[in-house]
């Protein structure tokens, strides 16, 4: 919903880094979040960005840039419990969170 | 445990009947959102309830409804099922859909199977 859009896969070497794009529209932005999921689970929260610049929480970092309408997930020293899928979610002015289709990250030994 | 509860975690029902989902926001979390989860697609978003009034609407089918109780906790109802409805529905809360921090806090899912 309002064109939040991810790529659907992406598979990198454990102790490796990966960025996940998302880009959205801009109009009524008022927050972006990402999730982590594993299979069958709960998403769960990883990052919060509302103004531009990046967000460091130990191995992973979330960046934003709201007048391209674009941020990302940057995931370093990936283990292999880091393969899940990871939900790109924008805040609207219509309160409700709207998520990207996710994208699955697989972590290969 | 993430604090929000949801009731049943598995459903297994035929087309054409009627089932109920419960979910208990974490404590102090005045709003609840439902979101289905088909197989292979993204969270959609259903319906949101603030402090028991209906606050926002997303693409929830007129065959679906929901209403949150004075205890703050609140039920999904899907009638008329069909085998398109199979699909994981989760409920999250959060504090305050203005304020912050705003986190939504999923529960662990219903798994729906329409048979």
């Amino acid at each position: 919903g309002q064109n939040i859009d991810q790529p659907t896969e992406m598979t990198a070497t454990e102790g490796a880094i990966v960025q996940i794009n998302c880009t959205y529209q801009t109009s009524g932005f008022n927050g972006l979040f990402w999730y982590q999921q594993h299979a069958g689970e709960a998403p769960t929260f990883l990052s919060y960005n509302v103004l531009d610049g990046l967000e460091e929480k130990g191995r992973f970092s979330s960046f934003l840039s709201r007048s391209k309408g674009y941020s990302y997930l940057l995931l370093k020293e990936l283990q292999m419990k880091d393969s899940a899928s990871y939900l790109c979610a924008v805040k609207f002015n219509d309160y409700k969170l709207s998520f990207g289709a996710g994208t699955t990250v697989t972590v290969r030994a | 445990d993430s604090g929000v509860t949801q009731t049943p975690k598995h459903l297994i029902t035929a087309t054409g009947q009627r089932v109920t989902l419960r979910c208990s926001p974490r404590s102090g979390d005045l709003s609840v959102y439902w979101y289905q989860q088909s197989l292979d697609q993204g969270l959609q978003f259903l319906i949101q309830y603030y402090n028991g009034e209906e606050r926002a609407k997303g693409n929830i089918l007129e065959r679906f409804s929901a209403q949150q109780f004075p205890d703050l906790h609140s039920e999904l109802n899907l009638s008329s099922l069909e085998l398109g409805d199979s699909a994981l529905y989760f409920c999250a809360s959060s504090y305050s859909p203005e304020g912050e921090p705003y986190v939504y806090t999923f529960g662990s899912g219903t798994r729906l199977t329409v048979v």
